[in-house]
């Protein structure tokens, strides 16, 4: 079993939708999460961090429930640029290793 | 300029052949890793580094060898490439801090084996 679980997708939407992401991750001493985003043929870049608390940046907001072991990511009214791959990731503190999920596909369409 | 820098961008290597992927951060960051990310498990931790001359294996080590005699760089050697090390391959470098420390990523290093 992978440590980072993501559905694969791919989410095909309509621009303006609302669509949500969702991970498991398997490391309970996990002590960071994040989203990352991931264009295609590019590099993974952080699109934010997740507090327990859930907290929200502009269209996207990012919960995480340390219980469940489980991350979410919902994008309220998408754009075509929100086009990509979303990567849920856990960080281990010890050795600030991020582990990666194998990544959501998401295509906007017009 | 300010970043991380992988080179070269794309390689074509025959099998058995040792190859050389390298990689630079500009921003004296402690902590240094190696990727790669094929389709169907995403980015796989290779090799590891904490400061230089400090490497530890992650999750797929075996073929490859690092070296980190200097905090900026760190090269990853495959010894003898293998088909199956086809694959992309991202170095990324981040600062010490107990939580959500962003890392940051090259823009990859393409390596086909033929």
């Amino acid at each position: 079993r992978k440590e980072v679980e993501q559905d694969p997708g791919p989410f095909n939407v309509p621009e303006g939708a609302t669509v949500a992401f969702n991970c498991t991750y398997s490391n309970s001493a996990s002590q960071s999460f994040f989203w990352y985003r991931q264009d295609c043929r590019k590099e993974p870049k952080l699109l934010m961090s997740v507090y327990s608390s859930g907290n929200e940046d502009g269209r996207f907001t990012a919960q995480l429930n340390r219980a469940s072991q489980y991350i979410s990511l919902l994008i309220r009214d998408s754009k075509l640029s929100d086009s990509a791959t979303y990567l849920c990731v856990t960080h281990s503190g010890s050795a600030r290793q991020l582990t990666f999920g194998s990544g959501t596909q998401l295509t906007v369409l017009p | 300029d300010a970043g991380i820098t992988q080179s070269p961008r794309y390689k074509i290597t025959e099998t058995g052949r040792q190859v050389t992927l390298m990689c630079h951060q500009t921003w004296s960051h402690s902590y240094m890793f190696w990727y790669r990310q094929d389709l169907g498990h995403g980015l796989r931790l290779i090799y590891y580094s904490a400061a230089a001359d400090i490497t530890d294996k992650g999750e797929v080590p075996d073929g490859y060898v690092v070296s980190r005699s200097k905090t900026e760089n760190f090269p990853l050697t495959l010894e003898s490439a293998t088909r199956s090390q086809t694959s992309v391959y991202f170095c990324a470098s981040s600062s010490p801090g107990q939580y959500n420390t962003e890392a940051f990523f090259g823009q990859g290093t393409r390596l086909t084996v033929v």
